[in-house]
């Protein structure tokens, strides 16, 4: 079975600080792995992608990725309250075609205190 | 900016009625998708279809459901005699290339089923 797993949370930061979000894989196949965000009731949008082992910035967000730890990170900078929602994680993975297609994982949901 | 839509945005249906959830994906995309979460639950992927003909689908999608591209524009995704267990929020999802490439997500829809 191909897992993509995180904590649920709450995670619960005040504004301004760092929110730190994980994300662990089981299918040591998967190249592609995603962080989207989700407020209730609505589609998840995509935050951001990394194809590589390493750091990925963009704006207030880092990406990280650890393939031989198969464990991926979000980081996200000076927190702002707009930021509360759900955030998955997906990796692409193959169900034994070659596409790959999202797995994600149950979502960590994050508050941001004013 | 192009986006996925899906119609309709809630709909209630009956236990054992038959229901078409449909969708239009971005227009140079050729890589569409049905993924759906059930209420505090996570996304889970249904089916992926390429080329006129479904390419990969999870346990999930049994003989109840199934997909089709009517014409050059939409995407359905059909169940049969829904039951209890289908209530649900259904994405529709479009790539343009594969493998890599971001999936996105249209808003979703509703299904309630009494």
């Amino acid at each position: 079975q191909k897992e993509v797993e995180q904590n649920s949370g709450p995670l619960s930061v005040p504004e301004g600080a760092i929110a730190s979000l994980n994300c662990t894989y089981s299918d040591r196949g998967s190249q592609s792995f995603f962080w989207y965000r989700q407020y209730s009731g609505k589609s998840p949008e995509l935050i951001m992608s990394i194809y590589s082992n390493g750091d990925k910035e963009d704006g207030r967000f880092t990406a990280q990725l650890n393939k031989a730890s198969q464990y991926v990170s979000l980081l996200i900078r000076d927190s702002q309250p707009s930021d509360s929602a759900t955030y998955l994680c997906a990796g692409l993975m193959n169900y034994g075609g070659s596409q790959g297609n999202l797995i994600f994982g149950k979502g960590t949901k994050l508050s941001v205190k004013p | 900016e192009p986006e996925v839509t899906q119609t309709p945005s809630h709909q209630v249906t009956q236990m054992g009625q038959e229901v078409i959830l449909r969708c239009v994906p971005i227009s140079n995309h050729l890589y569409f998708y049905w993924y759906r979460q059930i209420l505090g639950q996570k996304v889970e992927f249904l089916v992926s279809f390429y080329n006129n003909e479904i390419s990969e689908k999870s346990e999930i999608f049994d003989d109840q459901f199934s997909v089709e591209r009517p014409d050059g524009s939409n995407f359905t995704l059909k169940i049969r005699s829904t039951k209890l267990e289908d209530s649900a929020m259904y994405f529709c999802a479009s790539r343009k290339t594969a493998p890599g490439g971001t999936i996105y997500f249209g808003e979703g829809s509703w299904l309630t089923v009494v």
